[in-house]
């Protein structure tokens, strides 16, 4: 069975700073899709970043990127430049790529960001 | 991305009564659809997994009997809560998933109170 462990419950940044939001996980799996989800307060789950497993370079998307360790198992998310916006719970999640959809979601990390 | 549109946004209903929850995927076939519920500063947790044409499949813990589901179609999955009791109140969130996909996406969400 997989699991994603997000040890970070809350998190703080001041605006305009880098914060970096750790997640590790464990499969057998060696095909497989990691990703990075936030959740304002609206409770909306926005996808903020996809990690495909067979690749080796890091995604990014503008002022979020991500250390992707595949040996490790590990898998943060680093957000540049915080805004005011991204204050927010993050879910780091894993799928198997013969998943048919189905995620595993981390604790979440509860991010700040402070003015 | 896929639109996913879950309604209601909120609901209240007497306890005892039944509530049914709706997942339409607007523009994409859903061949999997995923059930989640979410307490407060907690993670998503998966309560089932409905593809269409068959049966649901339930989580450990989860009472079947309790949370009927139903994917009628490619587009429209359902969450009947029956006999809903104040302990059921919660947010519940739905996903969609098509075979085409490398990515679930996520309705809105419905934010349940049992009174």
């Amino acid at each position: 069975a997989q699991t994603v462990t997000q040890s970070q419950p809350e998190m703080s940044v001041q605006e305009a700073e880098t914060v970096t939001l750790s997640c590790t996980y464990d499969t057998s799996e060696n095909n497989y899709y990691l990703f990075w989800y936030k959740q304002p307060p609206s409770r909306q789950m926005i996808l903020v970043i996809r990690q495909e497993a067979y690749k080796q370079q890091n995604a990014t998307e503008n002022r979020f990127s991500v250390n992707f360790q595949k040996a490790a198992k590990s898998f943060s998310l680093k957000i540049s430049d915080s805004q005011l916006g991204d204050t927010a719970m993050y879910f780091c999640a894993f799928m198997k790529q013969v998943g048919g959809g189905k995620l595993i979601f981390g604790q979440g990390t509860e991010l700040s960001v402070k003015p | 991305g896929a639109v996913v549109s879950q309604h209601p946004s909120r609901v209240i209903c007497k306890s005892g009564t039944s509530v049914k929850i709706e997942c339409r995927s607007l523009d994409f076939q859903a061949t999997t659809m995923f059930w989640y519920r979410q307490f407060p500063k907690q993670s998503l947790m998966l309560m089932a997994t409905s593809n269409e044409g068959s049966k649901a499949t339930y989580e450990q813990g989860v009472e079947k009997d309790k949370f009927l589901i139903n994917h009628a179609s490619l587009t429209l999955s359902t969450l009947t809560v029956t006999s809903a009791h104040p302990e059921d109140s919660s947010f519940y969130i739905c996903s969609a998933f098509g075979t085409a996909n490398t990515e679930a996406f996520f309705g809105q969400g419905t934010r349940l109170t049992v009174v």
